[in-house]
């Protein structure tokens, strides 16, 4: 079956502009996370979606970033006034379980 | 909230020869430990992984063990190849992840020297 998507693949913005970034999990997977890797570096948490439910958006960087899960499928992370700090891989992952599935990543730069 | 310690950062091996990552966690209500395999510009891919109610486990040339009085977790490969080379990384969490999601080591990068 298809796997976590993610697009776009690349995203390249100016500073001060905003992005969004989208994630198709699996079909059936209950369970949504979204990370960041930065280069050369482990992965970061950045929040969770359990179906329907309201996330937990304690793990987010600041209060550019939001993100939200439509119908409990697809999910989009937003971040506003992009910063060059923020250039990095965002991963989106699914599970069922405990196995999480990750998609292959946006690498946003911002210049 | 959790943290989690990997070791080394950059490991070479020559190939055929083991090699062993080690990791060390710190929230005791961990109960979940997976490793992942990212090579160059890929996603991260689930190789292995070991639940607290068991010590040991073992998948063809790879096996991951778990102390948890200790609190460290390793992976063992055996009979090296060059297509193990690529960055692993360790992670822990309180059943599969939930609302603090998965926490990740910063990764060791594998060489396999021919």
């Amino acid at each position: 079956g298809a796997g976590v998507s993610q697009s776009p693949s690349n995203k390249v913005t100016e500073k001060g502009k905003d992005v969004e970034l989208r994630c198709d999990p699996i079909s059936g997977h209950t369970a949504l996370y979204w990370y960041r890797q930065s280069l050369g570096q482990g992965l970061e948490f950045l929040i969770y979606f359990q179906g329907n439910s309201a996330p937990d958006k304690s793990g987010l960087p600041s209060d550019r970033f939001s993100a939200e899960r439509t119908g409990g499928s697809v999910s989009t992370l937003t971040i506003q006034r992009t910063q060059q700090e923020d250039s990095a891989v965002y991963l989106c992952a699914s599970s069922q379980e405990y196995t999480q599935y990750f998609g292959p990543g946006t690498r946003l730069t911002v210049l | 909230g959790e943290n989690v310690e990997q070791h080394p950062s950059t490991l070479s091996v020559q190939e055929g020869d083991s090699a062993v990552i080690k990791c060390t966690y710190s929230d005791s209500a961990s109960n979940y430990f997976p490793w992942y395999k990212q090579e160059l510009g890929k996603r991260p891919q689930l190789i292995i992984d070991i639940r607290s109610n068991v010590g040991e486990k073992k998948d063809q040339r790879i096996a991951v063990t778990l102390n948890k009085t200790a609190k460290h977790f390793s992976l063992h490969i055996t009979e090296t190849q060059p297509e193990d080379s690529a960055v692993y990384f360790c992670a822990a969490s309180e059943s599969g992840g939930g609302a603090d999601g998965l926490t990740f080591g910063k990764g060791t990068h594998l060489i396999i020297q021919p």
